[in-house]
């Protein structure tokens, strides 16, 4: 079946500063990536939609100078969270779409938990 | 707005007990549904999901839902769980064209007694 992988599966960093979460596509290709937010015992909020070689679409609310998404590639799409800050502690989970599939379903990864001291 | 509403947040049940999760959303067009599980520790699974045809979609591990047009809902059923099954169930909703983007519910926690 489909695979995504995620890097790193967790991470600490300090306050202030910059961290970046890849998204991997391992056995097909993704023209599509999406990005979400978990928080403990809540849902999955889907932050923005990454288009490879093009601009990514951001969800109401969510800030695109604060969290860098880049698709260079149709198998990777980065997630940089800048200046982070502790509320931006989270479990990050990203989804892929094959666009070689035929019922337009997403493949989800592990996830990547962040803590920001 | 579209919306998904899972009214269950926690349920308890002991092994062998049947169970139903709910699952309701807003959208008035035509949908494709999906339910997920998240065990303990691990990333989300793909139970079932329905795209057209049957209304009664069979999915992995012994679940099926049904997709009620006029009720909006596509509720999840077992019809006896295992200690196994403890895990976080979610139903999500896409739009069935236009969009890729999936709507998440609020998730419901459930926990199976041995």
């Amino acid at each position: 079946g489909a695979v995504v992988s995620q890097h790193p599966s967790w991470v600490i960093c300090k306050s202030g500063t910059s961290v970046k979460i890849e998204c991997r596509s391992l056995d097909f290709q993704a023209t599509t990536m999406f990005w979400y937010r978990q928080f403990p015992k809540q849902s999955l909020m889907l932050m923005a939609t990454s288009n490879e070689g093009s601009k990514a679409t951001y969800e109401q609310g969510v800030e695109k100078d604060k969290f860098l998404i880049n698709h260079a590639s149709l198998t990777l799409s980065t997630l940089t969270v800048t200046s982070a800050h502790p509320e931006d502690s989270s479990f990050y989970i990203c989804s892929a779409r094959d666009q070689g599939g035929t019922a337009y379903e997403q493949y989800f990864g592990p996830g990547t938990r962040l803590t920001v001291t | 707005a579209q919306s998904v509403s899972q009214h269950n947040h926690h349920v308890i049940l002991s092994e062998a007990a049947s169970l139903e999760l709910g699952c309701n959303y807003s959208y008035g067009g035509t949908v494709n549904l999906f339910w997920y599980v998240q065990y303990p520790g691990q990333h989300l699974q793909l139970l079932l999901k329905y795209f057209s045809g049957d209304p009664l979609v069979k999915g992995i591990k012994g679940f099926e839902a049904e997709f009620i047009k006029s009720k909006f809902s596509f509720n999840l059923r077992k019809p006896s769980v295992q200690w196994s099954d403890t895990a976080e169930y979610f139903c999500a909703v896409k739009k069935s064209s236009g969009t890729y983007k999936y709507i998440f519910g609020t998730g419901t926690r459930l926990k199976v007694l041995a």
